[in-house]
């Protein structure tokens, strides 16, 4: 079974700080990706990346950037969090255009 | 750009009952279609992947068909169950195997 893991199912931050959100996957997929989940808006793409050191914007950049360093691990970082990326973060990886596989997720709250 | 909807948005049927769960999407460029099951608080499970070529695709009680050049994709789940309880979303995938996800329709199977 694919297993998709997120470094934190809660996390609690203040304005300003720096946070990363670390996924790691463990069936040597190619693609990875991060979205964020909020209610009556759904799952938005922030970014993906299909290989090592390779990433591509999603629909909603703005505010966050991307790591991919080694092919099973894709790190989500908020350069200064606002309380408005307080949110659902969910990580997912994929082979090609096949499913995509989801971690638990991470909800994060920025006061 | 893919926009996505989901109809009903929420749902609350009696157990035992057969159901379908209805998806639009205004792009028919896609490679494939996927739906996802996820509960509370929690990550998404895949339950479906129809490819653009195919009609319908099945796996136990559910039965999911796609009519790609009308934009239309049906989840039908068969003698539903409180188990079954939880939101599901679909979402086409495009270029850049990107998924562009619905908000999904909230399910609740009552005893």
């Amino acid at each position: 079974d694919v297993k998709v893991t997120q470094s934190s199912r809660y996390l609690v931050k203040r304005t300003g700080e720096k946070v990363f959100l670390e996924c790691v996957q463990d069936m040597d997929h190619e693609n990875m990706f991060w979205y964020r989940q909020d209610p009556g808006l759904g799952l938005r793409l922030i970014y993906f990346s299909y290989d090592v050191k390779m990433k591509e914007k999603g629909d909603i950049p703005e505010g966050y950037s991307v790591s991919r360093e080694k092919k099973e691990r894709f790190s989500l970082i908020l350069e200064s969090a606002s309380t408005n990326q307080t949110s659902m973060y969910l990580c997912a990886s994929s082979f090609g255009g096949e499913t995509q596989y989801f971690g638990p997720g991470t909800r994060l709250l920025v006061l | 750009k893919q926009e996505v909807t989901q109809i009903p948005a929420a749902l609350s049927v009696p157990e035992g009952e057969n159901l379908v769960l209805n998806c639009s999407f205004t792009d028919s460029a896609i490679y494939n279609l996927q739906w996802f099951r996820q509960d509370p608080g929690k990550g998404l499970t895949s339950l479906l992947l129809i490819q653009s070529s195919q009609r319908e695709q099945t796996s136990g009680r559910l039965n999911a068909s796609l009519d790609k050049s009308s934009g239309r994709s049906t989840l039908y789940i068969a003698a539903s169950q409180p188990g079954d309880s939880a939101t599901y979303l679909c979402a086409p995938l495009g270029g850049g195997n990107k998924l562009t996800f619905g908000t999904g329709t909230q399910l609740k199977v009552e005893l």
